[in-house]
């Protein structure tokens, strides 16, 4: 089973800053990795899919990168609504997440 | 736009039976992989099963296989998910998810997700 793993935990920072979130994998996945957006007491909400491809609706604050084993979700300008947790997901081999990463605001 | 509408959680106990339904609308049921996708109270999210758009093949996460079984009733626009033999651990929020792969047969990201069907085990 590919084992996702990403960091930090927490982050926290002010709005208008810029976030950096990682997820590295066990083994390669291509560029068979998206990354969703939950919200307290929502569903999760696709951000990125095929690595870097942003989904329908979603601002271009949000980027996506990497390939094989690294990858990164860059929320470029933080705003206060983009408060939530982030999960790495891989389809490459079986279907896996990644712990989260939770980004809270000052 | 896509809909997904879980229904059938509840409290059960250890041991016992729960059957789960999902509704779909908005897009073309038949011609979509579906998967649910599970989350223990303040934890990450596991998959746990997939279905191609025929029905043809069933993926299981190994930890429900053997007691759960994924279905679906293309003509009712409809997933199901049968859990038998639940345990403490199944407790979670199921969440129904579209596949974003269409007639693949295999599976891809998800690109919808219903706002979850809440199962408690417990005696």
């Amino acid at each position: 089973e590919t084992m996702l793993t990403q960091s930090p935990g927490t982050l926290s920072l002010s709005p208008g800053e810029r976030a950096t979130l990682s997820c590295r994998a066990s083994q390669s996945v291509s560029s068979y990795l998206a990354w969703y957006q939950q919200k307290p007491g929502q569903a999760p909400r696709l951000l990125i899919s095929a690595a870097s491809t942003r989904a329908t609706g979603i601002p271009d604050r949000f980027s996506g990168s990497g390939s094989g084993t690294d990858f990164t979700l860059i929320i470029s300008r933080l705003e206060p609504e983009d408060c939530a947790v982030y999960y790495c997901h891989q389809y490459g081999s079986s279907l896996t997440f990644g712990g989260g990463t939770k980004v809270e605001i000052k | 736009q896509v809909q997904l509408v879980e229904s059938g959680g509840g409290v059960v106990q250890p041991g016992r039976s729960l059957r789960l339904s999902c509704a779909a609308s908005g897009f073309t049921f038949s011609s979509y992989g579906m998967h649910w996708v599970r989350q223990a109270p303040g934890k990450g999210l596991e998959w746990v099963t997939f279905i191609p758009y025929d029905g043809s093949n069933k993926y299981y996460a190994d930890s429900v296989k053997g007691r759960f079984t994924i279905s679906r009733d293309n003509s009712k626009n409809t997933l199901y998910l049968q859990m038998n033999s639940l345990r403490a651990e199944d407790t979670a929020v199921y969440y129904c998810a579209k596949d974003s792969g269409g007639k693949s047969g295999s599976w891809y990201h998800f690109d919808s997700w219903g706002q979850g069907a809440l199962v408690t085990v417990s005696s």
